[in-house]
């Protein structure tokens, strides 16, 4: 059972430049989130999801795009890269709003 | 709207020691309340969790109630091992119709042998 799987693992990009981080989990969990998390400011929520084709902001959305085509994944663009947006960004899973959450292990992502 | 606040780190104990973490929230209707733990590098896990009122989460040793009255989900274990040294946070979700989780920022603890 592999659960709620990131990738990549690290992530060196230069300023501008886009890329997608990769979510997938196998628990057929309709919740899917994205945070990010910061020396000092815990958790932070990007963007997130209450099933496929529906997506909303969260707390810190500027700069980064979603989409919900499958229950499975949920992949995070990042647009322009930007060093502010240098950052361990953990995707989770959850099957109802009153449940547990399952994380992946996080992509480091480090913008020059 | 919901908030969860716990006590600041870092928590350095020695081995054998009793832990105590506060959290408190604030929340309308009946949240779920848990404790994830992090260890470095990783992801955060679930530690252990409450559903309702006078709920006790246990697992690994470690205990947390839920205090309706209070407020409150305290987690404590009696006696921690260095194996223990981990990012612990309360967060709480099911709220008042909110799809979003609230986290507290997380508290450190270092267990020295």
């Amino acid at each position: 059972n592999a659960g709620v799987t990131q990738t990549p693992k690290f992530q060196v990009l230069k300023t501008g430049q886009s890329m997608t981080l990769q979510c997938a989990q196998d628990m057929n969990h309709e919740y899917m989130s994205w945070y990010r998390q910061d020396p000092g400011m815990g958790l932070r929520l990007i963007h997130y999801s209450v099933g496929a084709g529906i997506t909303d902001q969260g707390e810190v959305p500027n700069g980064y795009n979603v989409s919900r085509s499958t229950t499975e994944d949920f992949p995070l663009r990042l647009l322009s890269a930007a060093p502010s947006q240098t950052s361990v960004y953990f995707c989770a899973s959850r099957q109802r709003d009153n449940q547990p959450q399952h994380f992946g292990d996080g992509t480091r992502l480090s913008i020059l | 709207g919901n908030s969860v606040t716990q006590m600041e780190g870092p928590v350095t104990l020695s081995e054998e020691a009793f832990l105590t973490i506060n959290c408190t929230y604030t929340a309308t209707g009946y949240p779920s309340l848990f404790w994830y733990v992090q260890y470095p590098g990783e992801g955060l896990q679930l530690l252990l969790k409450a559903t309702k009122a006078d709920d006790k989460g246990s697992n690994k040793g470690f205990e947390a109630t839920y205090r309706k009255e209070t407020t409150s989900f305290h987690l404590e274990k009696g006696s921690v091992q260095v194996s223990d040294s981990a990012v612990y946070f309360c967060a709480l979700s099911g709220s008042g119709g909110s799809y979003i989780p609230t986290f507290g920022r997380g508290t450190s603890l270092i267990v020295h042998p």
